[in-house]
This record gives C-alpha cells, sequence and structure tokens, in this order.
C-alpha cells in the first residue's frame, strides 16, 4: 500500500523551530519529486515547498521562503520540513505529498497524501 | 491573496451538470490540476495535465481550459461530489506552485 505518514507537530512558541518527518512507503521514494502543502482548519490548501527526486531542485512558497527548509533522505525513504522563527501564521495542518510524475522536477500534480501533522504556535 | 482566483460557492442540482473555474494568468501558460476535499480527509488528485484523470476518478469529473481560466466539469453531479476544490498551476516566474482559495460545491 503507498502511504505517507508525517510527524513532529505539535504546540511550539513564537521563533522557535520545528521539524517535520514524513515516512513514505509503497513505492520507490527515490524516483518521485516531493512536497509539503498546509491548511489552516477549515481554510484553504497553501502549498509550502517542493523538492525533486535527486534533491537538486528546490522550489518554495513566497510566504516562507528563508524560513523553511526541505530536504529528503532517499536512503530512509523520509522527507522533512524544518521550519525556523514560527509565527502564529504557521499554525497549521502538514501533509506530505508525492508527485504525480515519475523522475520530472516538482510539479503542481500530487497523487498521494498522509493525513498530516499539526503544528499549533501559541504563545 | 491567492494568485489563482476560484467562486467560493457554487450549488449544483443532483444529477445535473455543474462547471467551477480557476483564474490565473499562469494558466495561459500551464494547464491547471484540480484536487477534491472533504472534510477531516486529505485531498485527491481528481484532474491534471491535459485532462488526465488518476486511476479511481470518475470519467464524471472533466477539465478544460481557454485564456487565463480552466474549468472543472462534473456531468452529472452525485451527492458524494459535494466537497471543497481547488485548483493549483505552476508558474515559472519564480519557480513555484500556485493555489486557488477553493470552490465549495454543494449538491442539491
Amino acid at each position: 500500500e503507498v502511504q505517507l505518514v508525517e510527524s513532529g507537530g505539535g504546540l511550539v512558541q513564537p521563533g522557535s523551530s520545528l521539524r517535520l518527518s514524513c515516512a513514505a512507503s509503497g513505492f520507490t521514494f527515490d524516483d518521485y519529486a516531493m512536497h509539503w502543502v498546509r491548511q489552516i482548519p477549515g481554510k484553504g490548501l497553501e502549498w509550502v515547498a517542493g523538492l525533486s527526486w535527486d534533491s537538486h531542485t528546490v522550489i518554495y512558497g513566497d510566504s516562507v521562503k528563508g524560513r523553511f527548509t526541505i530536504s529528503r533522505d532517499n536512503a530512509k525513504n523520509s522527507l522533512f520540513l524544518q521550519i525556523n522563527s514560527l509565527g502564529l501564521d504557521d499554525t497549521a495542518l502538514y501533509f506530505c505529498a508525492k508527485d504525480t510524475y515519475y523522475g520530472g522536477p516538482p510539479s503542481d500534480a500530487f497523487d498521494v497524501w498522509g493525513q498530516g501533522t499539526m503544528v499549533t504556535v501559541s504563545s | 491573496s491567492s494568485e489563482l482566483t476560484q467562486d467560493p460557492v457554487v450549488s449544483v442540482a443532483l444529477g445535473q451538470t455543474v462547471s467551477i473555474t480557476c483564474q490565473g494568468e499562469s494558466l495561459r501558460t500551464y494547464y491547471a490540476t484540480w484536487y477534491q476535499q472533504k472534510p477531516r480527509q486529505a485531498p485527491v488528485l481528481i484532474i491534471y495535465g491535459n485532462n488526465q484523470r488518476p486511476s479511481g476518478i470518475p470519467d464524471r469529473f472533466s477539465g478544460s481550459g481557454s485564456g487565463n481560466t480552466a474549468s472543472l466539469t462534473i456531468t452529472g453531479a452525485q451527492a458524494e461530489d459535494e466537497a471543497d476544490y481547488f485548483c493549483f498551476s505552476r508558474d515559472s516566474s519564480p519557480t513555484r506552485v500556485l493555489f486557488g482559495a477553493g470552490t465549495k460545491v454543494a449538491v442539491l
């Protein structure tokens, strides 16, 4: 079964850092670009970052550029998101998602999603 | 604010046809990608590329585009199609992914 399982979310204070993880299984992880997408509960989706299979192409959303770092470890079938200088508006459910296209750069089509990990920023 | 614009709410009678639109300059260059999301569930990819549907997506869902507008059409809407629908698009200046705020589809 193709599966993505996120972890690492929690309640954190403003200004702190957090590292989210995504464990992939059921497909050849290093054949696909991967992404993070977030969603404030009850609101819309916001694409955050994407990373090619070989980590050579990295793209970020405007609201997170310079604070978020996406990375991957193909040997461990894992995707990561390092989040620094957390602010109240970073409170959201963070989804890990698999790109649809085999061997391509990050696209906008994500055919497998995890269930998300919740990040709550509050003092 | 989103660089892809969607109508917030659209309603359709059961069994009828409805089109959801998505507008943005990036759509003059790139196809739109469409996702369906039901409450408390992860999004599901329903249309990508040139009107391609992933395995398992019913053929009552179709996509099209013209100029700066992309459309998702549900032909013969079913009760289970009641959901939020989001459009995404690539952008190249700079390279990134754009997203709409979503359209809530109510099946009456």
